[in-house]
This record gives structure tokens, sequence and C-alpha cells, in this order.
């Protein structure tokens, strides 16, 4: 079954310290897809990154890097630095290749509600 | 270029009541998603579409119908409203399943009493 965990319900830190979040997924398929969301305080939410199954490289953007590892079925997110505008809930989400039964649904975990205090 | 905009932003409805939401995108986006957000919870999926004229079910359809006569426009309607139903309900749209990022609205707080 597809699952995504997020086991940090909750992460305070301050300002300038690095920060981690992790995500851990299961899926039975070969060919997915993983997402990061930010939900500020304002509400919305917005797309962060975008990996696939078959790319395992690590990316930077920024302050922001994430480390997606298959061995471990774990795509973390690592905010250098920190800042008090990264105050957020971060969501990680998994999607499967669309096929019959597949009802084309992110599977999304609950969240990490990051505070980042000055 | 708006993205995805959704009215209203909040709504209180009394049990009973029915009410429409509104979602539109401008990105020309294939797929269209409606959620809601419970406190603390994640996303869950109520309906979806793949194009216009084609809807179907997510994870919690019950108590909600959509539609989709056009590419832009993907409303959900809300009839016999319950406390149950009081949740943040979010618009979202993509280019493709899958492999595309999903583009969200701002937000509908809605409030059943």
């Amino acid at each position: 079954a597809q699952k995504v965990t997020q086991a940090q319900t909750e992460i305070s830190v301050v300002e300038k310290e690095d920060v981690t979040l992790d995500c851990v997924y299961e899926t039975r398929d070969t060919t997915y897809y993983l997402f990061w969301y930010k939900q500020p305080p304002s509400g919305e939410l917005v797309f962060l990154i975008r990996r696939n199954s078959f790319d395992e490289q690590n990316e930077i953007s920024g302050r922001y890097s994430w480390n997606f590892q298959k061995s471990t079925s774990s795509f973390n997110f690592t905010i250098t630095a920190s800042q008090v505008v990264d105050s957020a809930v971060y969501f990680c989400a998994l999607s499967e290749a669309p096929r019959a039964g597949n009802n084309r649904k992110l599977i999304w975990g609950l969240g990490t509600s990051l505070a980042v205090n000055p | 270029n708006a993205g995805v905009t959704q009215t209203p932003k909040f709504r209180i409805l009394k049990i009973g009541q029915s009410m429409t939401l509104q979602c539109t995108q401008d990105m020309n986006h294939n797929y269209m998603y409606w959620y809601r957000q419970d406190p603390g919870m994640g996303l869950k999926l109520i309906y979806y579409s793949v194009g216009a004229g084609i809807t179907d079910k997510g994870e919690v359809p019950n108590g909600y119908n959509v539609s989709r006569s056009t590419t832009e426009d993907f409303p959900l309607r809300l009839e016999l409203a319950a406390p149950s139903q009081t949740s943040v309900y979010f618009c979202a749209s993509s280019y493709a399943f899958s492999s595309y990022e999903q583009y969200f609205g701002p937000g509908t707080r809605l409030t059943v009493t």
C-alpha cells in the first residue's frame, strides 16, 4: 500500500540553525514521483520540488536541499541557515503512474510544522 | 496570470443548507482536483477531473458533487451541509497526473453550524 510518513509533527529551531524534515514513503511501484509542498501561515499550498524515482541525484536550491535515497525510501528536506520566513507546515507527497484502479491521487503525509524563532 | 482562483474565501453555512465553491484556473490544465484539509491533517481528495466532461470520485466524495463543463472551471457543490463538512477546501490543477506538480488555489474556509 502507498503511504507517506512524516514522523516529525512539530519542529522548533532558532534562526540560522539548519533543520532537516524527514519523509519516508512506501510504494510497490517502480515508477513514482515525490513532492514537497510548503503551507505558510497564510494557508496557501506552494509547490517546492518534484523528484521521479529514477533520479536519485540530490538537489539544492538556495538554502533548500533534498536528499532522495531509494535504499531507505526517504526523501528528506533540509533548510540551511533557517529564517523566520521558513516557518510553515511542510508536506511530503507521493504519486504513482496512472493505471486501472489508481484514482490519481497524491498520497500526502500529515505534514511537519516548522517554527523558526528569531 | 492568476493561476487557480477560488471563491468565496470564507463561508458559514447552517446545517442542511447547500452551496457551491467556485474554482477557476487559467493555465489550460487538463487535471483539476478538490481537496479538504481538516485541522492537523493532510489533504484528502474529494473529486478530480481529467478534462471537461470527465469527473471521478476521490477518497471522500460523500456529500459532494462536481461538474466540469469547461477546461477552466471545476465547481464543488455541497448538498445538505453537515458539521462534518467544516473544513478548508482547496482546488488544484495540473498539466497531467502523477509526474506534474499541482497548483493550488488559496482555499475556502467553510464552517457548518
